[in-house]
């Protein structure tokens, strides 16, 4: 079956310092990979996208890979600051792109 | 303001009493989804539609139903709830064609069966 692995549940790390999340997937073929930033009690939000055949993306202090046959993704946060705290999750978008299956999240707490 | 609104917010009720959350989106979205979020579980997809009159089943569907009678509303049903549907419940939308480019969020409902 399909399965989704985001590295650890909790995350911590000094403010300034880049902050490295893992998304693993087995059994799928996803043509999109997505990461949210979610806070409690809150909905996610969209950060960035980025496709099977792009290596990497990024969006100003944030950066993507995916690699397809690692069949794994990494969400960098670089000079990482105590408001970037929050869980962060990936999804895989596949079947015509209209499902779309979510990890779990990893929680980033930056320390002070 | 373009957003997704959800109604309630926290709902609590008891086994086998009907009930129904409301999902609005005011962004003319074709495609609208719902989620379920559960500790150690994450985000699992109930279901989606993209358009009126078109709905599907995600990995979740057990126990719930949807409708698309209009663009602008996907309502999400539990005929007869019980404990293990007590969860946090998001909606979302996305333009058509556009899901892999984003999906916007509701702010979430909290229901509690006992």
């Amino acid at each position: 079956s399909q399965k989704i692995e985001q590295n650890s549940e909790a995350l911590n790390i000094q403010e300034g310092k880049t902050a490295t999340l893992t998304c693993n997937y087995t059994n799928y073929s996803p043509a999109y990979l997505q990461w949210y930033r979610q806070d409690p009690g809150r909905g996610p939000v969209f950060l960035l996208l980025i496709r099977e055949n792009e290596k990497e993306k990024r969006k100003e202090r944030l950066k993507v890979t995916f690699d397809t046959t690692l069949k794994q993704s990494l969400f960098h946060i670089t000079a990482s600051q105590p408001a970037d705290s929050a869980t962060y999750l990936c999804a895989l978008l596949s079947g015509g792109y209209q499902k779309v299956t979510f990890g779990i999240g990893t929680k980033l707490q930056v320390i002070p | 303001e373009a957003q997704v609104t959800q109604n309630p917010r926290y709902l609590i009720t008891v086994t086998g009493k009907k009930l129904t959350v409301t999902c609005s989106q005011n962004m003319n979205h074709e495609y609208m989804s719902w989620y379920r979020q559960d500790p150690g579980l994450g985000l699992r997809q109930i279901y989606y539609s993209m358009n009126v009159e078109v709905t599907d089943k995600g990995d979740v569907p057990e126990g719930y139903k949807v409708s698309r009678k209009e663009k602008r509303n996907f309502p999400l049903i539990l005929e007869s709830p019980s404990p293990n549907q007590t969860s946090l419940y998001f909606c979302a939308s996305s333009p058509a064609g556009q899901l892999q480019e984003t999906q916007y969020f509701g702010p979430g409902t909290r229901l509690l069966v006992l």
